[in-house]
């Protein structure tokens, strides 16, 4: 059965700072997706990844992932406060049929 | 607003009732999911359709849950005789386009409380 783990699950840090958030799964996938929800909202598409070595960067925000690791990692540039929201990943399972795993969540609150 | 809507956005029920919500998927898209959603946790798999045809279930969904895709366009979710335990967010999605590959669409989701 396939896991996805986060980490860190909660994470504060101040304005202009950089880091990164941990996405791990267990079983083989070519494909992750990261999204991001502000409370009380749905889940907003961030980045698709497709293959080893991808890289997608939007604005602050720049997504890796490493198939033969099943690792991706979300990397945060100069956080401002508007990034304040929770971040997901899903890993793609096709085994006949699509399914997306989602991962727990990593809860971000970016300090003025 | 990514075209994929729900309905109602939020539904007071008293325990032992039944429910129902209904999911519209961007219109082109022959994929469609149901997920759960708790606070604090990420999206539980519930249920999935390819056009009218019901592929998968998660082991989650009891025997209370059904859903149906009628001619393969919108979807509902049924949970009968309610539980407290049945709050949460319902979650639909939609996905299928070639240009879009295979990113899932979500909508804004049914609260559901259950008192």
């Amino acid at each position: 059965e396939l896991k996805v783990e986060q980490n860190p699950l909660f994470l504060s840090m101040q304005e202009g700072k950089n880091y990164t958030i941990y996405c791990n799964y267990s079983t083989t996938s070519d494909r992750l997706y990261w999204y991001r929800q502000d409370p009380g909202k749905s889940l907003e598409s961030l980045f698709v990844l497709l293959s080893n070595g991808a890289v997608k960067q939007e604005g602050r925000l720049m997504a890796s992932l490493d198939t033969k690791a099943r690792l991706s990692t979300l990397h945060i540039t100069a956080a401002v406060h508007d990034l304040s929201a929770t971040y997901f990943c899903a890993v793609e399972q096709y085994a006949g049929t699509y399914k997306y795993i989602f991962g727990t969540g990593t809860r971000l609150k970016v300090l003025a | 607003d990514t075209g994929v809507s729900q309905d109602p956005r939020h539904k007071i029920t008293k325990r032992g009732q039944n429910v129902t919500f209904r999911c519209d998927p961007i219109s082109e898209h022959n994929r469609l999911y149901w997920y759960r959603q708790t606070l604090g946790q990420g999206p539980e798999f519930l249920t999935y359709f390819q056009n009218e045809a019901q592929l998968e279930k998660s082991r989650l969904l009891s025997n209370r849950f059904s859903a149906e895709r009628p001619k393969g366009s919108f979807s509902t979710l049924e949970i009968q005789r309610t539980e407290q335990g049945d709050s949460a967010m319902y979650l639909c999605a939609s996905s299928g386009l070639r240009k879009t590959g295979n990113t899932i669409y979500f909508g804004e989701g049914s609260w559901l409380t259950v008192v």
